[in-house]
């Protein structure tokens, strides 16, 4: 099955920075990679996602990269705020289902400091 | 307003009980979802279904239950069989053309 690994498992950066994070997939028809934003004990917000098509999207301060070749996708954040710290997930949908199942990363804590 | 309702926020039990998380959503979504989350790590698929009276088994269904007879409604029931059920449970639904998954927002267990 498909199988997502997430780097780095922690992110601290200064107020204005940028923020980075990586995820790599295993199975290449995956064809859909979702980015959720969680903040403490509530549930996860999607921020922003890409399907396979495309090879990047941008959304204000948020941005996604999709490498269908060396099946990894990143998520950029800009001008970090404080607001911005939170635990972020990626996911990669499972090949072939109709229904959308999702496979996710371990997650990355996301420190910005003022 | 439009979303994902879970009840209570906060559930205790005792051990060999079994508890039933709530689940509703009136975003007229067709498939419905239940993860755990465990402290630091990602999140796992217990259920899924895609329509009204049938549902599927995810990566870790053994010691749950789940129904679905109204499309707005999954509830979920942790069984006396879970081996270790303190955990947060998180409900989510999708549109069955796209791929988004929108999340409630959780229900934290813990069993005692």
């Amino acid at each position: 099955g498909e199988n997502v690994e997430q780097h780095p498992s922690t992110l601290s950066v200064q107020e204005g920075d940028s923020a980075v994070i990586k995820c790599t997939y295993s199975d290449s028809a995956s064809n859909y990679f979702p980015w959720y934003k969680q903040e403490l004990g509530k549930g996860p917000q999607l921020i922003i996602d890409i399907r396979s098509n495309v090879g990047e999207k941008k959304d204000q301060r948020i941005a996604v990269t999709l490498n269908k070749t060396a099946k990894h996708f990143s998520l950029h954040i800009t001008e970090t705020q404080p607001e911005d710290s939170a635990v972020y997930f990626c996911a990669a949908s499972v090949s072939g289902d109709s229904w959308g199942k999702l496979q996710f990363g371990a997650g990355t804590q996301v420190v910005v400091t003022p | 307003d439009g979303g994902i309702t879970q009840s209570p926020k906060y559930l205790f039990r005792k051990e060999g009980q079994n508890v039933t998380l709530s689940c509703e959503q009136n975003l007229n979504h067709d498939a419905m979802y239940w993860y755990r989350q465990d402290p630091g790590q990602g999140l796992r698929l217990i259920y899924y279904s895609q329509i009204v009276n049938d549902f599927q088994k995810g990566d870790i269904a053994e010691g749950y239950s789940v129904s679905r007879e109204k499309k707005e409604s999954f509830p979920l029931t942790v069984t006396s069989a879970q081996k270790n059920p303190t955990a947060f449970y998180l409900c989510a639904s999708s549109n069955q053309v796209g791929y988004e998954q929108y999340f409630g927002p959780g229900t934290r267990l813990t069993v005692t």
